[in-house]
């Protein structure tokens, strides 16, 4: 399983664009880059998912750089609603495992 | 609403109680999952269930006694525990064990052992 690394806390204004960027050095061949948002006292929820280059959806990009040896999540025009704890999974395991995770405060 | 239901809400037990935590969804899910969340730290995986047969134990102790009786319904049995156990709860599924973007969370059970 890949290890991952993460800022552990992250401050931004409302209306910023947010990036949140992994680390993941030994990342396997076959592993996926996975994110998920946990708003307190709620179980995460996933965002987004990708292998190579850049995922968008209605909610967020990833980017990937060719090496894959890191991820970038990008939130555009953030709101105070998206303050949560964002976590980034990379690996292709049969469980789902989780770091400390980025805690993104959004201010007005 | 998840689609991944989970009562109760809140819970407070003894030390010497005996209470069960329960998880439903019906989203035709084969793997659900046990997490716990102590405050400040990262979800700890508990246990996998894929298609109702137990495939991961992870050195969780033996107060803890989870149950799959069917796809759709898992549950996590309490007895003896202690006030460090007391932690937010969380139920997951997926369409198969490993399937990392489609894992569903409940909101959880905020327990509390006094």
């Amino acid at each position: 399983l890949a290890k991952t690394t993460q800022p552990i806390s992250m401050d931004s204004y409302e209306g910023q664009e947010v990036n949140i960027t992994c680390s993941h050095n030994n990342i396997a061949t076959n592993d996926y880059i996975t994110w998920y948002q946990q708003f307190p006292s709620q179980g995460p929820r996933f965002i987004i998912q990708g292998y190579k280059t850049k995922v968008t959806n209605e909610v967020a990009s990833l980017f990937i750089p060719a090496d894959r040896k890191s991820s970038t999540l990008s939130l555009p025009r953030v709101s105070l609603s998206d303050t949560a704890v964002y976590y980034c999974l990379v690996g292709e395991v049969r469980k789902l495992i989780f770091g400390q995770g980025t805690e993104l405060s959004v201010k007005p | 609403e998840t689609g991944v239901t989970q009562t109760p809400r809140h819970l407070v037990m003894g030390m010497t109680n005996k209470k069960s935590l329960k998880c439903e969804q019906h989203l035709g899910h084969n793997a659900m999952y046990w997490y716990k969340q102590s405050a400040k730290k990262p979800l700890e995986l508990m246990f996998v269930y894929s298609l109702e047969e137990r495939v991961e134990n992870n050195s969780v102790p033996s107060r803890f006694s989870p149950e799959c009786p069917n796809s759709s319904h898992l549950f996590l049995h309490l007895h003896t525990l202690q006030p460090e156990d007391s932690a937010l709860y969380l139920c997951a599924s997926s369409q198969r064990a490993g399937d990392w973007g489609g894992y569903t969370f409940g909101s959880g059970t905020r327990l509390t052992v006094v």
